[in-house]
């Protein structure tokens, strides 16, 4: 099974920041990784798929790259809203997906 | 506008069965594959199970395997996950997600369930 390992588990940033979070696959997996952001006792929202294309209506802030075994998530000018767990997905049609532990964005 | 509602949620004890649901609307149904998807209280994100646009195909973690079953009607555009033999390690809040009409990634999610297993 491949697994999905982010980096940090926790991130202390300002207002204005920008924000890189890393995921590592445990082997390529192409370009097939979602970021997805959830707030306490919120439903996930879907930010980032296919690696880098942004789900519409998701600020343009938000970036994603990477291909192969390594991915970031960047937040150029991070807003009072973006506080947050952000979780990468690695996922692949007909097969079960592999979510990241996830990267909890605080207020420094 | 694409709208997933779970219901179904409660409280039972171990060994228990619940039977969720998730309504949808704002998309063609029966041209999606549907997920359930399930966190711990404080943890992370875990797939549980998934079933193909005409219900054909399905699939399970192995952690609920032989105890969990899904299906869908798409005449009611809505999908179940049967839940038997309940264990404690089985609460959590329980989402069903769907994907882009384009990618395998999510697109939406419900705004869960919350499945609380114990005596």
């Amino acid at each position: 099974d491949i697994q999905m390992t982010q980096s940090p588990s926790t991130l202390s940033a300002s207002v204005g920041d920008r924000v890189t979070i890393t995921c590592r696959a445990s082997q390529s997996i192409n370009r097939w990784l979602a970021w997805y952001q959830q707030k306490p006792g919120k439903a996930p929202k879907s930010l980032i798929y296919d690696a880098s294309s942004l789900k519409s209506g998701v600020p343009s802030r938000f970036s994603g790259s990477g291909s192969g075994t390594e991915f970031t998530l960047t937040i150029s000018g991070l807003q009072p809203d973006d506080f947050a767990t952000y979780y990468c997905q690695h996922y692949k049609s007909y097969s079960p997906t592999t979510f990241g532990q996830g990267t909890k964005v605080e207020i420094k | 506008e694409v709208q997933l509602v779970e219901s179904g949620g409660g409280l039972v004890q171990p060994g228990g069965s619940l039977r969720l649901s998730c309504a949808a609307s704002g998309f063609t149904f029966s041209s999606y594959w549907m997920h359930w998807v399930r966190q711990v209280p404080g943890k992370g994100l875990v797939w549980v199970s998934h079933i193909s646009d005409d219900g054909s195909s399905t699939s399970y973690a192995d952690s609920v395997k032989g105890r969990f079953t899904i299906s869908r009607d798409n005449v009611k555009n809505t999908v179940y996950l049967q839940m038997n033999s309940l264990r404690a390690e089985d609460t959590a809040t329980y989402y069903c997600t769907t994907h882009y009409s384009d990618s395998s990634a999510y697109a939406d999610w419900g705004q869960g369930t919350l499945v609380t297993v114990s005596s």
